[in-house]
C-alpha cells in the first residue's frame, strides 16, 4: 500500500468554526508533513512530524494546530480561520525525515467563508 | 524567496515530441533533488529523484540531469503523451532537510 489518504476531500467552513483535516498512511513511514498550496503555486511546507514529534513549524499561525496521534495518523485542527487560508492542504509522508521521496495525498480543498 | 525555480512557467509541445523542463537552484548545499507531476485536482506524484553524487538518472521515458557546476536540474520526457499534461515541480533538499519546491512549469501536450 503506497497510498496517503486525506479526508475530507472538500471542506467549507466559516471563520468561527472548528474543523479538522485527517491524513493516514500505512507504509510505515516515520515522517509526515502538512503543506498548503494556493492555486498555481508550489506547495509550502507548514509542519513536519518526525517519529511522531513535531520537528518543524514554519512559523504557521496558531489557528492551525497539528497533531500526530500515532505513526500512521496526522491531523490538522483548524480554528478561527481567515478567508486567505482558503487553499489545498496536502499531507505527505516519507520513510524518514530529510532527503527521501515524499508520498502525497490528494489534498483537502478548504474554503473559508 | 524560493531557492528553487523553473525557467519557464509554461511549455507547449506536440504529442510524440521530447519535452525538456528546466529548473535552477541556488543552494549549493542541496544534495537531493526530486521531480513531481501534479495533475489538476490531485496531489503531487513522484516522477524521479537524483542525489548529488550522480549527474544523470533514467526512469521509464524520463531522465533527470543534474549539473552542480551551474546549479541546474532538468527533466526530459521522451515521446510526450497527452497524459503527461500537468504542472511539473522540481524540489531540493539542502543537506538532508525538508524539501523546498520550485515554482512549477505547466506542460501542455497537443495531439
Amino acid at each position: 500500500d503506497t497510498e496517503v489518504t486525506q479526508t475530507p476531500k472538500h471542506l467549507v467552513m466559516g471563520m468561527t468554526n472548528k474543523k479538522s483535516l485527517k491524513c493516514e498512511q500505512h507504509m510505515g513511514h516515520r515522517a509526515m508533513y502538512w503543506y498548503k498550496q494556493k492555486a498555481k503555486k508550489p506547495p509550502e511546507l507548514m509542519f513536519v512530524y518526525s517519529y511522531e514529534k513535531l520537528s518543524i513549524n514554519e512559523s504557521v499561525p496558531s489557528r492551525f494546530s497539528p497533531e500526530c496521534p500515532n505513526s500512521s495518523l496526522l491531523n490538522l485542527h483548524l480554528h478561527a480561520l481567515q478567508p486567505e487560508d482558503s487553499a489545498l492542504y496536502l499531507c505527505a509522508s516519507s520513510q524518514a525525515p530529510g532527503a527521501y521521496e515524499q508520498y502525497f495525498g490528494p489534498g483537502t480543498r478548504l474554503t473559508v467563508t | 524567496g524560493e531557492s528553487v525555480g523553473l525557467h519557464l512557467p509554461t511549455l507547449s509541445v506536440q504529442e510524440g515530441d521530447n519535452s525538456i523542463i528546466n529548473c535552477a537552484y541556488s543552494n549549493s548545499a542541496s544534495d537531493y533533488f526530486i521531480w513531481y507531476k501534479q495533475e489538476s485536482g490531485k496531489g503531487p506524484q513522484f516522477i524521479i529523484d537524483i542525489r548529488s553524487n550522480m549527474d544523470k538518472r533514467q526512469g521509464q521515458r524520463v531522465t533527470v540531469l543534474l549539473n552542480k557546476t551551474v546549479k541546474h536540474l532538468s527533466l526530459q520526457i521522451a515521446a510526450t503523451q497527452p497524459g503527461d499534461s500537468a504542472v511539473y515541480f522540481c524540489a531540493e533538499s539542502p543537506a538532508g532537510t525538508a524539501l523546498i519546491f520550485g515554482k512549477g512549469t505547466t506542460l501542455s501536450v497537443s495531439s
